[in-house]
């Protein structure tokens, strides 16, 4: 079973739409970080979460963490061809550090 | 500021054979991860180290994988035997001190087996 369970797998959008890609823990979160990976590249940190209820912005992107509800959630306002590329969560569960099954994002110009 | 930084990019081997990965993280990093990425998966942590030591190998098939890194810097991660299911993207990242700041990744070295 995974820890950290992505949905939806995959998303196709037309640039200017929004969308939303969700983030589910198995146990209790303390703190979540967003990647983003382009095919054959290394990741590239987006932003980390680190207490419950807290949102942060990045040019058009937003994250949250709910503690709570062991979630976290990303949106993408206006998307853009260049939001393109695979979204990930992880998270640091215990001794280990996880990442989600991943979202692949398409975004049709 | 300098990457983190990886070779080789790409490697081609047959089953049996064996290989080695180098990686050199960002200077001062503490925590070095080498994660290995099956295609259509999120990576997976193999071993993580602070400075010379490891904290977790707990995912790392020990029978056939190795890691090292020796002074503490750079680190190698060995494959011997390889098999065909070690097909995969081996990443390399690293982090001021362990999973409380975020992992700064290198592009990866492709290993394919055949």
């Amino acid at each position: 079973s995974q820890e950290l369970e992505q949905s939806p797998q995959s998303l196709i959008v037309q640039e200017g739409k929004n969308l939303t890609i969700n983030c589910t823990s198995s146990k209790t979160l303390y703190g979540l970080y967003w990647y983003k990976q382009k095919y054959g590249e290394g990741l590239i940190f987006l932003m980390m979460l680190q207490k419950g209820g807290e949102e942060k912005s990045h040019e058009k992107i937003t994250a949250k963490l709910d503690e709570k509800k062991q979630q976290s959630s990303l949106h993408i306002t206006a998307s853009q061809p260049s939001h393109a590329g695979i979204y990930l969560c992880g998270a640091g569960l215990g001794n280990q550090f996880y990442f989600g099954t991943g979202t692949s994002l398409t975004v049709i110009p | 500021e300098a990457g983190v930084a990886q070779s080789p990019r790409y490697k081609i081997i047959e089953k049996r054979q064996s290989v080695a990965f180098w990686c050199n993280p960002i200077s001062g990093h503490a925590t070095l991860y080498w994660y290995q990425q099956i295609l259509g998966q999120g990576p997976k942590l193999l071993i993580q180290f602070q400075n010379n030591g490891v904290v977790d190998d707990s995912q790392l098939p020990k029978d056939r994988f190795s890691a090292e890194r020796l002074k503490g810097v750079d680190s190698t991660l060995k494959i011997q035997p390889a098999k065909l299911e070690d097909s995969a993207v081996y990443l390399c990242a690293s982090s001021l001190v362990g999973f409380d700041y975020e992992q700064y990744f290198g592009p990866g070295t492709r290993l394919t087996v055949t």
